[in-house]
């Protein structure tokens, strides 16, 4: 089945503690995105990525990092979180750029 | 810059009633939009786009869209909705060129029996 896969699905954290959420796609897709959803702002790109070894800033990047050593991962690192990254992500994936988007199903983070 | 407003935050219909969700945006040339929804618990499903062509666009469960260039507009319909389309709707915005999608705020949906 064809499938963005995010885990985990739900993590509650400390201030500081390094943590990353891993996504993966099984579609070849060369287009990578990750999102953050907050009530009344709707979703907004944190990082994307067009192609192995290419990422780039979307409009929220502070304070996340990322990588694309393969094709099919996409994982996004918080190295020291803070309470204001407490959002629901959510990792995407493409043939190209954002003609028709695949999303995983969400990781809920909770920074206490 | 890109951006995307939808008005309503909340919007209640009855089941069967018709339904249309507003989007207004706002890009200096012509846009490619979509709609996309997200049920409970679940990532975003495409569920039309518009990049060129007819202004009216057909999309999956029964939903159509109309693009007004005049009205910078983009509004999502269904004559008859059903209790399963109790969801999240969201507009989103790109530009060619760009690789990224800019999201409008949401619209909840919810149906009453």
């Amino acid at each position: 089945e064809a499938q963005v896969t995010q885990n985990p699905r739900y993590l509650i954290t400390v201030t500081g503690k390094k943590l990353t959420v891993t996504c993966s796609q099984n579609m070849n897709h060369e287009y990578m995105s990750w999102y953050r959803q907050d009530p009344g702002l709707g979703l907004r790109q944190i990082y994307y990525s067009m192609n192995v070894e290419v990422t780039d800033k979307g409009d929220v990047p502070e304070g996340y990092k990322v990588s694309r050593k393969e094709k099919r991962n996409f994982p996004l690192i918080l190295e020291s979180p803070s309470p204001n990254q407490t959002s629901l992500y959510f990792c995407a994936s493409s043939f190209s750029g954002f003609e028709k988007l695949f999303f995983g199903s969400g990781t809920q983070l909770s920074v206490l | 810059a890109q951006s995307v407003t939808q008005p309503d935050i909340h919007i209640t219909v009855s089941e069967g009633a018709s339904l249309e969700l507003r989007c207004n945006y706002s890009y200096g040339a012509t846009p490619y939009l979509f709609w996309y929804v997200q049920s409970p618990g679940q990532g975003l499903q495409l569920l039309l786009k518009y990049f060129s062509g007819d202004t009216l666009v057909q999309g999956i469960k029964g939903f159509e869209a109309e693009f007004k260039r005049s009205q910078s507009s983009f509004n999502l319909r269904k004559p008859s909705v059903h209790w399963s389309d109790a969801a999240e709707y969201f507009c989103a915005v790109g530009r060619q060129g760009a690789q990224k999608l800019v999201f409008g705020q949401g619209t909840r949906l919810t149906i009453n029996p």
